[in-house]
């Protein structure tokens, strides 16, 4: 089954708004993705933090970790119309091989 | 630099068929793997490929579903029989060796309709 869990499952906000989605998972990890997917571009890395990092930044986004909550955040923000897709985490394990798990995903529209 | 390349993008096929997808890695990553998506979930990993040597089959339906790296470049995953549940997006990505614990880059995915 899928690790991760992610909330909200839909999220509707307008140009300019920020937008912040919730990830949870369940074993330990040795970093978290986040990635978004739209039906241009498909799936694309967005972000990535170590599981000894706690904040990260890069442009508009923002990415939380909480180790011992096991739960991770993304925000954007000063949304924009073509932020508009699915977004979705990601869990890497902590061996050497350890598979990437996804969440089931939030879809995020931006109205312009 | 090139991305990952899959193909067909598209394909339709009848319930006990079979169907083959092919995926060309960006070139030099040593690291490929197979997701599913189902409509409406995230991807979910089938099989991931260390050079040609298979690192995790764990969740791939072997008795349906095989996969091959034979030179540690392209590979083909093949579904045979097909059932209607098989109907998703068939993703391959690829990862370089030095970025075995980061990134992974995705291809633009193969839509399975089965009927």
């Amino acid at each position: 089954s899928q690790q991760g869990e992610e909330d909200p499952q839909a999220l509707s906000i307008q140009e300019g708004e920020n937008a912040t989605m919730n990830c949870s998972y369940k074993t330990s990890i040795n970093n978290l993705q986040w990635y978004r997917q739209n039906s241009g571009r498909g799936l694309v890395h967005l972000i990535l933090i170590r599981s000894n990092e706690r904040e990260k930044h890069s442009g508009r986004l923002r990415v939380t970790l909480d180790t011992s909550k096991k739960s991770s955040s993304l925000l954007i923000t000063a949304s924009r119309a073509a932020d508009t897709a699915s977004y979705f985490c990601a869990s890497r394990g902590g061996t050497s091989y350890g598979k990437l798990t996804f969440g089931q995903g939030t879809i995020l529209t931006v109205h312009p | 630099e090139a991305g990952v390349a899959q193909s067909p993008r598209y394909k339709i096929i009848e319930k006990r068929q079979s169907v083959a997808f092919w995926c060309n890695p960006i070139s030099g990553h040593a690291t490929l793997y197979w997701y599913q998506q189902i409509l409406g979930q995230g991807p979910k990993l089938l099989i991931q490929f260390q050079n040609n040597g298979v690192v995790d089959d764990s969740q791939l339906p072997k008795d349906r579903f095989s996969a091959e790296r034979l030179k540690g470049v392209d590979s083909t995953l093949k579904i045979q029989p097909a059932k209607l549940e098989d109907s998703a997006v068939y993703l391959c990505a690829s990862g370089s060796r030095d970025s075995l614990l980061h990134e992974q880059f995705f291809g633009p995915g193969t839509r399975l309709t089965v009927l």
